[in-house]
């Protein structure tokens, strides 16, 4: 059990379609992370909540990509027109100030 | 950016041989922490290191923070199939970076039976 349930595991959808992912802390945490993650790499860092509040936004959020916390529980990352280059797995964490605890991921596949 | 460079990136060792991987980095950090990785799943927190010079170990697995804080290590000791998958090393510059994490590329880790 990670602490952190991501909707849906996987995700195919073709060029242009919108996506939307949803992350469920299982418990409360102030510190939300979105990550993506390609084929061979390490997770990159896209965005961070403080409970309802996005504090941080990596240069790979581009204005296609954005990402919610409304009530500082659930949060939902949504990709407007996607593009080829947008297939990774998106992670979900939850940490304090310094660890932190992935979901099991959303593997989005743009067809 | 910071960039963490994880090496090997590769290993093939037989059941019960010692594995040894590391992370360096051009930057300092205030923590280091090593993760796990199984195909088709998020990565699972193994040790965290919160201090340099820090020597960790939980059970199989013992890691160390650099004394420069640019650096850390990972062994694993008398290796088991179920060791198999992708280790990452990931550091983190504290408060003021928000708490992000910044990973290295991976080690992948194949055991023989």
């Amino acid at each position: 059990d990670t602490g952190v349930s991501q909707d849906p595991r996987h995700k195919i959808t073709k060029r242009g379609q919108n996506v939307t992912f949803r992350c469920d802390p299982i418990s409360e945490h102030n510190r939300l992370y979105w990550y993506r993650q390609t084929l061979g790499q390490g997770p990159e860092f896209l965005t961070y909540f403080q409970n309802e509040a996005q504090l941080e936004k990596s240069r790979l959020l581009s204005d296609r990509f954005s990402a919610e916390r409304p009530k500082g529980s659930f949060s939902t990352l949504e990709i407007q027109r996607t593009e080829q280059g947008d297939s990774a797995m998106y992670l979900c964490a939850v940490g304090g100030v310094t660890e932190a605890f992935f979901g099991q991921g959303t593997r989005l596949t743009v067809v | 950016g910071q960039q963490l460079n994880q090496s090997p990136q590769s290993m093939f060792i037989q059941e019960g041989e010692d594995v040894s991987m590391n992370c360096t980095s051009s930057s300092i950090f205030n923590t280091w922490l090593w993760y796990k990785q199984d195909p088709g799943e998020g990565p699972v927190l193994l040790i965290a290191l919160y201090k340099a010079g820090e020597l960790t170990s939980n059970g199989r697995l013992t890691a160390q923070f650099g004394i420069t804080r640019k650096d850390s290590f990972l062994n694993i000791s008398a290796s088991i199939p179920s060791d198999v998958g992708i280790y990452f090393c990931a550091g983190q510059l504290g408060e003021t970076s928000g708490s992000r994490l910044t990973f290295g590329e991976g080690t992948q880790l194949t055991v023989n039976p």
